[in-house]
Protein backbone atom coordinates (compact mmCIF):
# COMPACT_ATOMS: atom_id res chain seq x y z
CA UNK A 1 0.00 0.00 0.00
CA UNK A 2 1.15 3.79 -1.01
CA UNK A 3 -0.69 4.85 1.76
CA UNK A 4 -1.58 8.93 1.20
CA UNK A 5 -0.24 10.16 -2.44
CA UNK A 6 0.82 14.15 -3.69
CA UNK A 7 1.39 15.45 -6.72
CA UNK A 8 3.68 17.30 -7.15
CA UNK A 9 6.23 17.60 -4.86
CA UNK A 10 7.04 21.11 -5.27
CA UNK A 11 5.31 23.92 -7.52
CA UNK A 12 6.76 27.17 -8.62
CA UNK A 13 3.92 29.52 -9.96
CA UNK A 14 3.11 33.28 -10.35
CA UNK A 15 0.71 35.38 -8.85
CA UNK A 16 -2.51 34.77 -10.91
CA UNK A 17 -1.64 31.25 -12.40
CA UNK A 18 -3.76 28.44 -11.30
CA UNK A 19 -3.02 24.49 -10.57
CA UNK A 20 -4.62 21.69 -9.13
CA UNK A 21 -2.54 19.46 -6.18
CA UNK A 22 -3.51 15.93 -6.59
CA UNK A 23 -4.44 13.72 -3.95
CA UNK A 24 -5.03 9.82 -3.79
CA UNK A 25 -5.50 7.27 -0.97
CA UNK A 26 -5.42 3.45 -1.55
CA UNK A 27 -6.91 2.58 2.15
CA UNK A 28 -10.48 2.58 0.97
CA UNK A 29 -11.21 5.68 3.21
CA UNK A 30 -14.44 7.32 3.27
CA UNK A 31 -12.93 10.85 4.64
CA UNK A 32 -10.70 13.07 3.63
CA UNK A 33 -8.78 16.14 4.14
CA UNK A 34 -7.34 19.09 2.94
CA UNK A 35 -4.51 20.79 5.49
CA UNK A 36 -1.96 23.82 5.11
CA UNK A 37 0.78 24.23 7.02
CA UNK A 38 3.00 27.61 7.59
CA UNK A 39 5.69 28.24 10.14
CA UNK A 40 4.98 28.95 13.37
CA UNK A 41 1.14 28.64 12.72
CA UNK A 42 0.75 24.50 12.73
CA UNK A 43 -1.34 22.47 10.43
CA UNK A 44 -4.93 24.41 9.23
CA UNK A 45 -7.94 22.77 7.77
CA UNK A 46 -8.89 24.04 4.04
CA UNK A 47 -11.50 21.46 2.88
CA UNK A 48 -12.76 18.16 3.85
CA UNK A 49 -14.83 15.62 2.43
CA UNK A 50 -16.60 13.45 5.00
CA UNK A 51 -17.36 11.04 2.22
CA UNK A 52 -17.72 10.29 -1.27
CA UNK A 53 -19.87 12.96 -2.71
CA UNK A 54 -19.70 15.62 0.36
CA UNK A 55 -17.31 18.11 0.62
CA UNK A 56 -17.01 21.35 3.30
CA UNK A 57 -14.83 24.38 4.33
CA UNK A 58 -12.26 24.47 6.82
CA UNK A 59 -10.71 27.03 8.92
CA UNK A 60 -8.96 28.68 5.93
CA UNK A 61 -11.22 27.98 2.78
CA UNK A 62 -10.82 31.02 0.88
CA UNK A 63 -9.24 31.20 -2.54
CA UNK A 64 -9.25 27.51 -2.85
CA UNK A 65 -11.71 24.79 -4.24
CA UNK A 66 -12.02 21.03 -3.96
CA UNK A 67 -13.12 18.22 -5.87
CA UNK A 68 -13.96 14.82 -4.21
CA UNK A 69 -13.55 12.98 -7.90
CA UNK A 70 -14.34 9.27 -6.54
CA UNK A 71 -13.88 7.44 -3.22
CA UNK A 72 -9.91 7.34 -3.80
CA UNK A 73 -9.06 11.01 -5.01
CA UNK A 74 -9.97 14.77 -3.37
CA UNK A 75 -8.28 17.02 -5.36
CA UNK A 76 -7.36 20.98 -4.46
CA UNK A 77 -7.79 23.70 -6.77
CA UNK A 78 -6.00 27.41 -6.87
CA UNK A 79 -7.93 29.27 -9.34
CA UNK A 80 -5.74 32.62 -9.00
CA UNK A 81 -3.15 32.18 -7.31
CA UNK A 82 -1.08 34.44 -4.47
CA UNK A 83 1.77 34.95 -2.36
CA UNK A 84 -0.13 34.58 0.48
CA UNK A 85 -0.72 30.72 -0.99
CA UNK A 86 2.78 29.92 -0.42
CA UNK A 87 2.70 26.66 2.19
CA UNK A 88 3.39 23.39 2.48
CA UNK A 89 0.42 21.78 1.33
CA UNK A 90 -0.74 17.88 2.89
CA UNK A 91 -3.64 15.83 2.25
CA UNK A 92 -4.70 13.13 4.77
CA UNK A 93 -7.70 10.78 5.19
CA UNK A 94 -9.08 8.20 7.88
CA UNK A 95 -11.53 5.42 7.90
CA UNK A 96 -15.14 5.74 8.83
CA UNK A 97 -14.41 3.22 11.12
CA UNK A 98 -11.85 4.96 12.79
CA UNK A 99 -12.06 9.17 11.88
CA UNK A 100 -10.04 9.56 14.82
CA UNK A 101 -6.52 8.62 12.69
CA UNK A 102 -5.56 10.49 10.10
CA UNK A 103 -3.15 9.54 7.89
CA UNK A 104 -0.98 12.23 6.10
CA UNK A 105 0.54 12.35 2.59
CA UNK A 106 4.31 13.77 1.87
CA UNK A 107 3.26 17.12 1.41
CA UNK A 108 3.61 19.39 -1.94
CA UNK A 109 5.60 22.80 -1.01
CA UNK A 110 4.13 25.70 -3.18
CA UNK A 111 5.84 29.09 -3.75
CA UNK A 112 3.69 31.72 -5.44
CA UNK A 113 6.07 34.41 -6.64
CA UNK B 1 -8.18 32.79 16.36
CA UNK B 2 -5.69 29.91 17.73
CA UNK B 3 -8.15 27.83 19.62
CA UNK B 4 -5.33 25.57 20.67
CA UNK B 5 -2.27 27.32 22.18
CA UNK B 6 0.82 25.34 22.36
CA UNK B 7 4.30 25.75 24.27
CA UNK B 8 7.34 25.74 24.27
CA UNK B 9 7.75 26.56 19.87
CA UNK B 10 11.43 24.79 20.64
CA UNK B 11 12.95 22.36 22.77
CA UNK B 12 16.47 21.36 23.54
CA UNK B 13 17.16 18.15 25.71
CA UNK B 14 20.01 15.73 26.64
CA UNK B 15 19.69 11.92 25.45
CA UNK B 16 17.66 10.67 28.23
CA UNK B 17 15.95 13.93 29.04
CA UNK B 18 12.15 14.07 29.57
CA UNK B 19 11.26 16.90 27.05
CA UNK B 20 7.24 18.41 27.88
CA UNK B 21 5.16 20.24 25.51
CA UNK B 22 1.92 21.84 26.40
CA UNK B 23 -1.55 22.67 24.97
CA UNK B 24 -4.38 24.62 26.02
CA UNK B 25 -7.60 24.66 24.65
CA UNK B 26 -10.76 26.73 24.40
CA UNK B 27 -13.74 24.74 23.03
CA UNK B 28 -15.25 22.68 25.89
CA UNK B 29 -16.63 20.63 23.03
CA UNK B 30 -13.34 19.15 22.08
CA UNK B 31 -13.25 15.48 22.86
CA UNK B 32 -10.57 14.00 20.84
CA UNK B 33 -6.34 15.24 22.12
CA UNK B 34 -3.70 13.42 19.41
CA UNK B 35 -0.26 14.76 19.40
CA UNK B 36 1.60 13.92 15.70
CA UNK B 37 4.92 14.16 15.12
CA UNK B 38 6.64 15.15 11.68
CA UNK B 39 10.09 15.21 10.64
CA UNK B 40 11.64 17.12 8.02
CA UNK B 41 10.34 16.30 4.44
CA UNK B 42 7.61 14.06 6.12
CA UNK B 43 3.77 13.83 6.56
CA UNK B 44 2.60 14.17 9.99
CA UNK B 45 2.05 10.78 11.77
CA UNK B 46 -0.40 10.13 14.83
CA UNK B 47 2.00 9.47 17.85
CA UNK B 48 -0.65 8.84 20.79
CA UNK B 49 -3.93 10.54 21.65
CA UNK B 50 -6.44 10.87 24.56
CA UNK B 51 -10.14 11.43 25.35
CA UNK B 52 -11.02 13.62 28.15
CA UNK B 53 -12.65 10.56 29.85
CA UNK B 54 -9.00 9.91 31.36
CA UNK B 55 -6.35 11.96 32.97
CA UNK B 56 -3.41 9.57 31.78
CA UNK B 57 -2.36 7.82 28.96
CA UNK B 58 0.77 6.01 28.03
CA UNK B 59 2.17 4.13 24.71
CA UNK B 60 6.17 2.91 25.42
CA UNK B 61 8.43 6.45 25.99
CA UNK B 62 5.31 8.88 25.23
CA UNK B 63 2.99 9.72 27.96
CA UNK B 64 -0.09 12.42 27.77
CA UNK B 65 -1.39 13.94 31.27
CA UNK B 66 -4.70 15.49 30.44
CA UNK B 67 -6.61 18.17 32.93
CA UNK B 68 -9.82 18.86 32.31
CA UNK B 69 -10.92 21.73 34.34
CA UNK B 70 -7.98 23.33 33.27
CA UNK B 71 -8.26 22.69 29.63
CA UNK B 72 -4.71 21.68 29.43
CA UNK B 73 -2.74 18.24 27.98
CA UNK B 74 0.63 17.70 27.80
CA UNK B 75 3.10 15.35 25.80
CA UNK B 76 6.09 13.66 28.07
CA UNK B 77 8.97 11.94 26.25
CA UNK B 78 10.59 9.12 28.55
CA UNK B 79 13.95 8.39 28.24
CA UNK B 80 14.37 10.83 24.82
CA UNK B 81 16.43 9.80 22.46
CA UNK B 82 18.05 11.61 19.49
CA UNK B 83 16.04 9.77 17.07
CA UNK B 84 13.40 11.28 18.68
CA UNK B 85 14.65 14.77 17.37
CA UNK B 86 11.19 15.92 15.10
CA UNK B 87 8.59 18.65 15.54
CA UNK B 88 4.85 17.63 17.34
CA UNK B 89 1.94 19.20 17.10
CA UNK B 90 -0.57 19.03 19.60
CA UNK B 91 -4.73 18.88 18.48
CA UNK B 92 -8.16 18.89 18.87
CA UNK B 93 -11.15 17.63 17.60
CA UNK B 94 -14.99 17.40 18.44
CA UNK B 95 -16.93 14.03 17.55
CA UNK B 96 -18.43 14.08 13.75
CA UNK B 97 -18.23 12.06 10.42
CA UNK B 98 -15.34 13.49 9.82
CA UNK B 99 -12.71 14.90 12.42
CA UNK B 100 -12.09 18.63 11.79
CA UNK B 101 -8.89 18.56 13.62
CA UNK B 102 -7.39 22.39 15.18
CA UNK B 103 -3.51 22.06 15.71
CA UNK B 104 -1.51 23.73 17.75
CA UNK B 105 1.97 25.93 16.32
CA UNK B 106 4.03 23.10 16.93
CA UNK B 107 7.56 22.33 18.88
CA UNK B 108 10.40 22.24 17.71
CA UNK B 109 12.21 19.03 19.84
CA UNK B 110 16.28 18.57 19.35
CA UNK B 111 17.40 15.67 21.87
CA UNK B 112 21.48 16.17 21.61
CA UNK B 113 23.24 12.87 21.69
Amino acid sequence: NAGVTQTPKFQVLKTGQSMTLQCAQDMNHNSMYWYRQDPGMGLRLIYYSASEGTTDKGEVPNGYNVSRLNKREFSLRLESAAPSQTSVYFCASSDVWNTDTQYFGPGTRLTVL
Amino acid sequence: QQQVKQSPQSLIVQKGGIPIINCAYENTAFDYFPWYQQFPGKGPALLIAIRPDVSEKKEGRFTISFNKSAKQFSLHIMDSQPGDSATYFCAASRTGSARQLTFGSGTQLTVLP
